[in-house]
């Protein structure tokens, strides 16, 4: 079974703080992905990586950025966080190339971020 | 702009209602269409599209996807409890570096009471 693990699944954090997310798959998945949800907003796109050292902005990467050094862990941070940065965040992986199951992306069980 | 649509917003049934849950979606160069159940954690899997009129079924589930007209329905018969989750559609189109960004909708938030 795909396993993606996220570091904490309740943070909470002060206005300023720098926050990092982290994200760890074992299923050897070339792309990460890290969204956010929110009530009336549904899943929405930070970044992406389809590759170690590569990364992608997704649909609203303001306020975010992204690392990923090993091909397994794909970390967010949120370099100055704000409350409108309180959120759950969702960490999710698929596998490459144009196959039909490359779309098929498996998700953490979520962080949820509260930013005082 | 890639879109999804996903309607209701939301619905309470009693156990054994069928349901319908639609989406409707915009996407450059589409590829496939997935369906995923939320309940209090993360989404899980429940179908992948591709084909037009081939139908997807998995227990009481079952989905159907219409290239044509730009939408699939996803059918729950005799409901129960543990069905209520948020259902969520999302689409993946290919473009440039992007291939495997999936849109997601906003979500069908089912209640099933019993």
């Amino acid at each position: 079974d795909v396993k993606v693990t996220q570091s904490s699944r309740y943070l909470v954090k002060r206005t300023g703080e720098k926050v990092f997310l982290e994200c760890v798959q074992d299923m050897d998945h070339e792309n990460m992905f890290w969204y956010r949800q929110d009530p009336g907003l549904g899943l929405r796109l930070i970044y992406f990586s389809y590759d170690v050292k590569m990364k992608e902005k997704g649909d609203i990467p303001e306020g975010y950025s992204v690392s990923r050094e090993k091909k397994e862990r794909f970390s967010l941070i949120l370099e100055s966080a704000s409350t409108n940065q309180t959120s759950m965040y969702l960490c999710a992986s698929s596998p490459a190339g144009l196959r039909e199951g490359a779309y098929e992306q498996y998700f953490g069980p979520g962080t949820r971020l509260t930013v005082t | 702009e890639d879109k999804v649509v996903q309607s209701p917003l939301s619905l309470v049934v009693h156990e054994g209602d069928t349901v319908t849950l639609n989406c409707s979606y915009e996407v450059t160069n589409f590829r496939s269409l997935l369906w995923y159940k939320q309940e209090k954690k993360a989404p899980t899997f429940l179908f992948m599209l591709t084909s037009s009129g081939i139908e997807k079924k998995s227990g009481r589930l079952s989905s159907i996807l219409d290239k044509k007209e730009l939408f699939s329905i996803l059918n729950i018969t005799a409901t129960q409890t543990g069905d209520s989750a948020i259902y969520l559609c999302a689409v993946g189109g290919r473009r440039g570096g992007s291939n495997y960004k999936l849109t997601f909708g906003k979500g069908t938030l089912l209640t099933v009471n019993p």
